[in-house]
């Protein structure tokens, strides 16, 4: 299809473990947000590149988490020794201009 | 820092009445505003958009009005329909205009 894909769509971790999550986003679209929403709330912001480029992330909680977009297209989110807390869905969108569009995103529960 | 609430964590239409969902925001510095509705186990998607040029956009049953001075702004469904249950999310812009700070979401339920 050719609205933005995320994977895996579910992802069971041990505590401890490493992940990696996968966002490919609309071909063509600059801008890439990820995003991290727990239950019953709304999403929070992690980080945002533009292109290639990381622009801004203030919003990644520890330096567990790191983001890369290095062609400016796939970008991967990577959590080291996950913790509890981690346990969340993780969305990613992309846009251009104004309007962010979303994927389904990936729901990681840390065991 | 932009803050985004929604104070109503659920809300309870019968089907073909009016739904209002509110947005209150604390930094006008960026005046544009995001709806994005959200079923279970789908990413949020675009509902519909305002900016300060205007105070009122509408898009078929959807109609979001914004009142700048009140830094507040509502979603009107009319006539609100079973499949418009989901979580509704309000969005504003950061502080920097980059991205967008979501509220914690107004769960709609639309009854037969």
């Amino acid at each position: 299809g050719a609205g933005v894909s995320q994977s895996p769509r579910y992802k069971v971790a041990k505590r401890g473990q490493d992940v990696a999550l996968r966002c490919d986003p609309i071909s063509g679209h600059v801008s890439l947000f990820w995003y991290q929403q727990a239950l019953g709330q709304g999403p929070e912001f992690l980080t945002y590149f533009q292109n290639e480029a990381q622009l801004d992330k203030s919003g990644l909680p520890s330096d567990r988490f790191f983001a890369e977009r290095p062609e400016g297209s796939v970008s991967t989110l990577k959590i080291q020794r996950t913790q509890q807390e981690d346990s969340a869905v993780y969305l990613c969108a992309s846009g251009e201009g104004s309007e962010a569009f979303f994927g389904q995103g990936t729901r990681l529960t840390v065991v | 820092d932009q803050q985004v609430k929604q104070n109503s964590p659920s809300l309870s239409v019968q089907e073909g009445r009016i739904s209002i969902l509110n947005c209150d925001y604390t930094n006008s510095m960026f005046d544009y505003f995001l709806w994005y509705k959200k079923y279970p186990a789908e990413g949020p998607t675009f509902l519909i958009s305002i900016s300060s040029i205007k105070d009122k956009n509408e898009d078929g049953r959807f109609t979001v009005f914004l009142n700048k001075s009140a830094k507040h702004l509502s979603l009107h469904i009319v006539p609100s329909q079973p499949g418009d249950s989901a979580v509704y999310f309000c969005a504003a812009p950061d502080n920097y205009g980059q991205n967008f700070v979501f509220g914690p979401g107004t769960r709609l339920s639309v009854l037969p």
